[in-house]
């Protein structure tokens, strides 16, 4: 099993619909999730972590942590045709110093 | 966060040759990161760069083929060597966040192409 897993898509979804990605990882003392945003020739953008287990809101992005299942999932809701990017999940783990291990990122369309 | 910087943006260069991608932050950092993103791929990580010591290399990468320098807290540059066409990426420099445990954020990347 790879470290960080994400289905690499498209995800195609309509606009004002609720937009959600998965990630799952493997259990090596994570300890920091993060989700990125990279728009095609750009650098990745931070756009939220979550350190504990349940729900963390900011703005129209929701991420939800399951530490017992092992996966992080990231919902956009009200989703615009802006949101159609890559996005790559992230996770630190002990076993690695901390560093962060990238999953392999999922396209996310949002068709208007 | 840290207003993140890099040259240069892009370039084209010859096999055999060797480019120098600089990375300059407006605040001093004590984390910097070298990454490459390979077309169509996902972020790897080339070395954590080290203020006064030597960088700490991921495996699969070497001193010699990607030297890195670290004179102070807010500079920091990856040469990449004796370059082949396998060598087109992105390369990325990120610094960790001030207060945030391993929150990185990521300079805007250098496109370099080998022919």
């Amino acid at each position: 099993q790879k470290e960080v897993e994400q289905n690499s898509g498209p995800l195609s979804v309509p606009e004002g619909a609720i937009a959600s990605l998965n990630c799952t990882y493997s259990d090596r003392g994570s300890q920091s999730f993060f989700w990125y945003r990279q728009y095609s020739g750009k650098s990745p953008e931070l756009i939220m972590f979550i350190y504990s287990n349940g729900d963390k809101e900011d703005g129209r992005f929701t991420a939800q942590l399951n530490k017992a299942s092992q996966y992080v999932s990231l919902l956009i809701r009200d989703s615009q045709p802006s949101d159609s990017a890559t996005y790559l999940c992230a996770v630190s783990f002990m076993e690695y110093g901390n560093k962060l291990v990238f999953g392999a990122g999922t396209i996310l369309r949002v068709k208007s | 966060s840290a207003v993140i910087s890099q040259k240069p943006s892009r370039d084209i260069c010859q096999r055999g040759t060797s480019l120098t991608i600089q990375c300059q932050v407006d605040s001093q950092v004590t984390m910097m990161f070298w990454y490459r993103q390979q077309p169509g791929q996902s972020l790897t990580l080339i070395a954590t760069a080290n203020q006064g010591s030597e960088a700490t290399y991921e495996s699969g990468f070497v001193i010699d083929k990607f030297p890195i320098s670290r004179p102070n807290l807010t500079f920091s540059t990856l040469t990449v060597s004796n370059m082949s066409p396998e060598d087109s990426s992105i390369y990325l420099c990120s610094v960790e966040g001030q207060g945030l445990t391993d929150t990185q954020y990521f300079g805007p990347g250098t496109r370099l192409t080998v022919l």
